[in-house]
């Protein structure tokens, strides 16, 4: 079946500082995979996309890249600011399906 | 447009009362789905729909039940609350644009609490 993997959170980290939040995925065919996030009290925004394999995804100074020889989507950003503290969810949606299968999500703290 | 919206934003049930979570959307998509959010559980898919007069179950639809009688509402009902179902509910819409790029628009949420 399709799956989604995610680092446990909470990731903290100081303002300015790279992160990385990992993303692992198995599933059949050729699944399209996203980044969500959540900040507090709202609902999901899409972050990022990417389509097939060797797609890099990217917004708002975050990016991700599909690679299919390792089945992952990691998400990164060089620098991050306060008011990137969010939830970030990775998932995946196979070709010809609408419905998004969801990672457990990972909380990310940044402190100034 | 406003999106996907939600009614209400917060309920407080007791064990065993029905009731009946709105999801309205104007941007005339055809695909609108419930899912649940539960801490470390992710989002999970409770029904879906994939256009007017068509439902379908998703990972966890045990106690609750759909319609979809227009494309712009998709509400969700709770026939007899549990505790279990303390949650917070979130609806999506899509409408196709292509073969890989089914972009789910979210709700803002309703949180639950069955005591």
């Amino acid at each position: 079946g399709n799956s989604v993997t995610q680092m446990e959170g909470p990731v903290t980290l100081s303002e300015e500082a790279f992160l990385t939040i990992n993303c692992t995925y198995t599933a059949t065919g050729y699944p399209s995979l996203f980044w969500y996030v959540q900040y507090p009290g709202e609902g999901l925004q899409l972050l990022l996309k990417a389509t097939k394999a060797d797609d890099k995804g990217s917004n708002k100074g975050f990016e991700a890249t599909y690679r299919k020889e390792t089945t992952s989507f990691h998400l990164e950003k060089g620098s991050v600011q306060v008011s990137d503290s969010a939830v970030y969810f990775c998932a995946l949606r196979n070709t010809g399906f609408q419905k998004l299968v969801f990672g457990t999500g990972t909380r990310l703290l940044v402190s100034p | 447009n406003a999106g996907v919206t939600q009614t209400p934003k917060f309920q407080v049930l007791k064990t065993g009362q029905s009731m009946t979570l709105q999801c309205a959307q104007d941007m005339n998509h055809e695909y609108m789905s419930w899912y649940r959010q539960d801490p470390g559980m992710g989002l999970r898919l409770i029904h879906y729909s994939v256009g007017a007069g068509i439902t379908d179950q998703g990972e966890v639809p045990n106690g609750y039940n759909v319609s979809r009688s227009t494309t712009e509402d998709f509400p969700l009902r709770l026939l007899s609350a549990a505790p279990s179902q303390t949650s917070v509910y979130f609806c999506a819409s899509s409408k196709p644009q292509g073969a890989k790029t089914y972009e789910q628009y979210f709700g803002p949420g309703t949180r639950l609490t069955v005591t």
